[in-house]
């Protein structure tokens, strides 16, 4: 079965400081990974995508990701945070087999809080 | 402007009595899927449907019931809401299952349920 870890409920970065929100999949086969985030009273908005190709994906907002294969890790960063970044923070792993093709499997999330 | 809308926003409701969340969107998507969102366990899936009069069961389908008839609107009914049905609900959809590959899932604003 697929699933995602994000093993830090919370983060806390200065603003102008670099962030990395951390996260980890288990997939039976190929991995297509995702980075959403959610503002309060809003859903989810996509950020970025690995599908296949670079390993160091660049996606909306100033946000990137780095696929680690080997340690199965796809944590999201971001050079320099901002205070409007401070929001929820969701890995999801996309299921590419039969019956439940299309699936995307969530993790926990992780609240990230950048101060002034 | 292509969205997914969600209705209502907030529902206040007693054990027992059956009610109904809306869900359309205006992007021609075949995929659609309903999600459930609470505190520490991330978005977990309830139904899904891949097309017209194709629906099926996510991870946590008890307790709800889904129909597509049309190819917009996927709505998500509760025949007798209980209290841990208490949550907040998110919908979302792409333009195909197999497309979400390059087209990640749009979700809509979320349905916050209080059963009592």
């Amino acid at each position: 079965a697929q699933s995602v870890a994000q093993p830090e409920d919370q983060v806390n970065v200065a603003e102008g400081n670099p962030l990395t929100v951390k996260c980890t999949y288990s997939v039976s086969g190929n991995p297509y990974l995702f980075w959403y985030v959610q503002y309060p009273n809003r859903g989810l908005q996509f950020l970025l995508k690995y599908i296949t190709g670079d390993n160091l994906v660049k996606g909306s907002y100033g946000f990137e990701a780095e696929f680690n294969k080997s340690q199965t890790s796809f944590h999201l960063k971001k050079p320099s945070a901002l205070v409007s970044d401070s929001a929820l923070y969701f890995c999801a792993v996309r299921d590419d087999r039969g019956s439940t093709l299309g699936r995307l499997y969530f993790g926990r999330g992780t609240q990230l809080t950048v101060w002034p | 402007e292509a969205q997914v809308t969600q209705n209502p926003r907030y529902l206040i409701t007693v054990t027992g009595k059956k009610l109904t969340v809306t869900c359309s969107q205006n992007m021609n998507h075949e995929y659609m899927s309903w999600y459930r969102q609470d505190p520490g366990l991330g978005l977990r899936q309830i139904y899904y449907s891949m097309n017209v009069e194709v629906t099926d069961k996510g991870d946590v389908p008890e307790g709800y019931k889904v129909s597509r008839k049309e190819k917009r609107n996927f709505p998500l009914i509760l025949e007798s809401p209980s209290p841990n049905q208490t949550s907040l609900y998110f919908c979302a959809s792409s333009l195909t299952a197999r497309s979400s590959y390059n087209s990640p899932l749009h979700f809509g604003n979320g349905t916050r349920l209080t059963v009592t």
